[in-house]
């Protein structure tokens, strides 16, 4: 079955980058969407198609994609930006849609 | 305002089916563009998506739930159902439901159900 794969945990300071990887191999042809997930907190979407960002979602989320690496970015990190991020696609042939293995950021 | 909320059983036995229901408001499912997805999360685990009904009644399944999970949606009380057989102790976790907004070339969650926690134990 398709996977996406993201590292367990990415560490940042307060008004530093935060970029966090997803990897699958039908992401060169199929876009990915990101989701941010407070503790004890629904998900909620930040990035959709790869790059776009829904209305109410910071400026310093941004999205992008090259090869088979999607890459969520977080540029000014701010303590609230602290969560698990999942990453979101589906294999070429669009059957199976999966989410990435998560990817818990601290900022400190 | 949009909204989504999940209904259900919050215990259920092994071997019993679980049916849970979202109910949708602040949009319609007869749009072209919505559809609704199910996903779950164990306690302390990663997300797990689990199925999607999208406008033209087109349904997708997990590839390892495949053979348990049925979805399907009453556009006239704005209800999606999903059913998942066979309930075993590792299915317990909190099930959401999810706006599943049809984009350029695949579905994302835009908004999401606060979810409800289903336990399997006897």
């Amino acid at each position: 079955s398709y996977e996406l794969t993201q590292p367990p945990s990415v560490s940042v300071s307060p008004g530093q980058t935060a970029r966090i990887t997803c990897s699958g191999d039908s992401l060169p042809r199929k876009y990915a969407s990101w989701y941010q997930q407070k503790s004890g907190q629904a998900p909620v979407l930040v990035i959709y198609e790869d790059s776009k960002r829904p209305s109410g979602i910071p400026e310093r989320f941004s999205g992008s994609s090259s090869g088979t690496m999607a890459t969520l970015t977080i540029s000014g990190a701010q303590v609230e930006d602290e969560a698990d991020y999942y990453c979101f696609s589906t294999d070429s042939n669009a059957y199976h849609y999966v989410f990435g293995t998560g990817t818990k950021v601290t900022v400190l | 305002q949009v909204t989504l909320k999940e209904s259900g059983p919050v215990l259920v036995k092994p071997t019993e089916t679980l049916t849970l229901t979202c109910t949708v408001s602040g949009f319609s499912l007869y749009n072209d563009r919505m559809g609704v997805s199910w996903i779950r999360q164990p306690p302390g685990k990663a997300l797990e998506w689990l199925a999607h009904i999208l406008p033209n009644d087109e349904k997708s399944y997990s590839a390892s739930l495949r053979s348990r999970l049925t979805i399907s949606k009453d556009t006239s009380k704005s209800q999606v159902v999903l059913t998942l057989t066979n309930m075993d102790p590792v299915d317990t976790a909190t099930y959401y439901c999810a706006r599943a907004t049809q984009g350029i070339q695949l579905a994302y969650m835009d908004v999401w159900g606060k979810g409800t926690t289903v336990t399997v134990s006897s």
